[in-house]
Formats: C-alpha cells, sequence, structure tokens
C-alpha cells in the first residue's frame, strides 16, 4: 500500500509570493492533518481535514488556508509569504477520526521543505 | 493553553543500553502521543496513550494522567532508534495537539 506522498519535496519562494502544497493520502484514509516544523517554534499543528470540512484549526494567520477534495486529497495553501513561513511541511493522515486528532493512527508523509528568501 | 516539556533534551547512548524519556503536561489531557522522527525527517505516531501502559516490541509508554506525566521507554536501543521523540498533548477544551520540543538520542554502535 502506497504511503502519504506530498508534493513538491523542496521549494524556494520570495517573500509576498504564494504556495501551494499537496499532500496525497493513504488509499482509504479521510482524514488528513498538516503540521509546520521550524527550530524556532518546533512542530505545530496547522489544521485537519475529514471529509472535506475542515474540523481543527490551529493557532495560524488567516495567510494559511487548506481545503480537502472528494478523493481526500487535501492542498494547503500560504498566501504572502514571509521569511518566517521557512519550514518543513508536514502532512498525515488517518482512517478516520473522531474529531480529536491523533485518535487513530497517523501516518506522516516526507514533507516539503519550504525556504522564503 | 496546555504547556508540555520533556526531558532530557539530549540523550546519547551505546547500542543495547536501556532509556527512559520523560514528557510532563500542565493540564489534564484528554489524548498524549508519541512520535518519533528519523534524522531525515521521517515522523513516525508510536502509541496514541492518554492513559495506562502500552508496548510495542521493545518500545513501550506510560502515562499517569492524574499527576501529568508520560514516560517513553526504550530498551536494549539500537542505532536505528536515533532521532528526535516527541510527545503531544491534547487538554479536555481542545482537539488541538500541542507538541514539547523533544528529546534528541544518538545511539552509537
Amino acid at each position: 500500500k502506497a504511503g502519504v506522498t506530498q508534493t513538491p519535496r523542496y521549494l524556494i519562494k520570495t517573500r509576498g509570493q504564494q504556495v501551494t502544497l499537496s499532500c496525497s493520502p493513504i488509499s482509504g484514509h479521510r482524514s488528513v492533518s498538516w503540521y509546520q516544523q521550524t527550530p524556532g517554534q518546533g512542530l505545530q499543528f496547522l489544521f485537519e481535514y475529514f471529509s472535506e470540512t475542515q474540523r481543527n484549526k490551529g493557532n495560524f494567520p488567516g495567510r494559511f488556508s487548506g481545503r480537502q477534495f472528494s478523493n481526500s486529497r487535501s492542498e494547503m495553501n500560504v498566501s504572502t509569504l514571509e521569511l518566517g513561513d521557512s519550514a518543513l511541511y508536514l502532512c498525515a493522515s488517518s482512517r478516520t477520526s473522531g474529531g480529536e486528532v491523533g485518535t487513530d493512527t497517523q501516518y506522516f508523509g516526507p514533507g516539503t521543505r519550504l525556504t522564503v528568501l | 493553553g496546555i504547556q508540555v516539556e520533556q526531558s532530557p533534551p539530549d540523550l546519547i547512548l551505546q547500542e543495547g543500553a536501556n532509556s527512559t524519556l520523560r514528557c510532563n503536561f500542565s493540564d489534564s489531557v484528554n489524548n498524549l502521543q508519541w512520535f518519533h522522527q528519523n534524522p531525515w525527517g521521517q515522523l513516525i505516531n508510536l502509541f496514541y496513550i492518554p492513559s495506562g501502559t502500552k508496548q510495542n516490541g521493545r518500545l513501550s509508554a506510560t502515562t499517569v494522567a492524574t499527576e501529568r506525566y508520560s514516560l517513553l521507554y526504550i530498551s536494549s536501543s539500537q542505532t536505528t532508534d536515533s532521532g528526535v521523540y516527541f510527545c503531544a498533548a491534547q487538554s479536555g477544551g481542545s482537539y488541538i495537539p500541542t507538541f514539547g520540543r523533544g528529546t534528541s538520542l544518538i545511539v552509537h554502535p
């Protein structure tokens, strides 16, 4: 069974631009969560989607948004990029979610490393 | 929000040694997870353990919710255990996981 895939793996953008990252979950998984990892702030939860609906959202500005498609694939978008958005963005999928992120085993993708210059 | 602290921040072991990693949290939790991130950045969900004890091979975890801590035990460590171990907690009013800063483990052959 194929794992979670994320594209692109590496990305370089300049301040003010916008970026879209993609995550394809494991087949049959309906929950997709996104995380940001930086040296300064560590791992932080961004949002979780289940059946095309955003169910949970972390404490990030509105420049960070996402969506989930009917096939459970998810995208996240960051508009008006700032230097501080440079990070490893991880997505994770799980079969179901009772509303709490992590009640079912999450499987992580390899991440997208975003560099903002 | 809930505060999550992990100790020790760094740990260096010889292959075959045992270790205990600790995660303290500031509030009652309804969810506690342990993760391992290998040196190449791949994150693996190890345990979902809001209370009690679970074991998976050489790894086991115990959460004492009433005393607000969780422990991850690694027995007979191997070089492949190297990486960073994170715990993440969710308190009653929030479905958002809060992560600790992690314990960086290096296992030498």
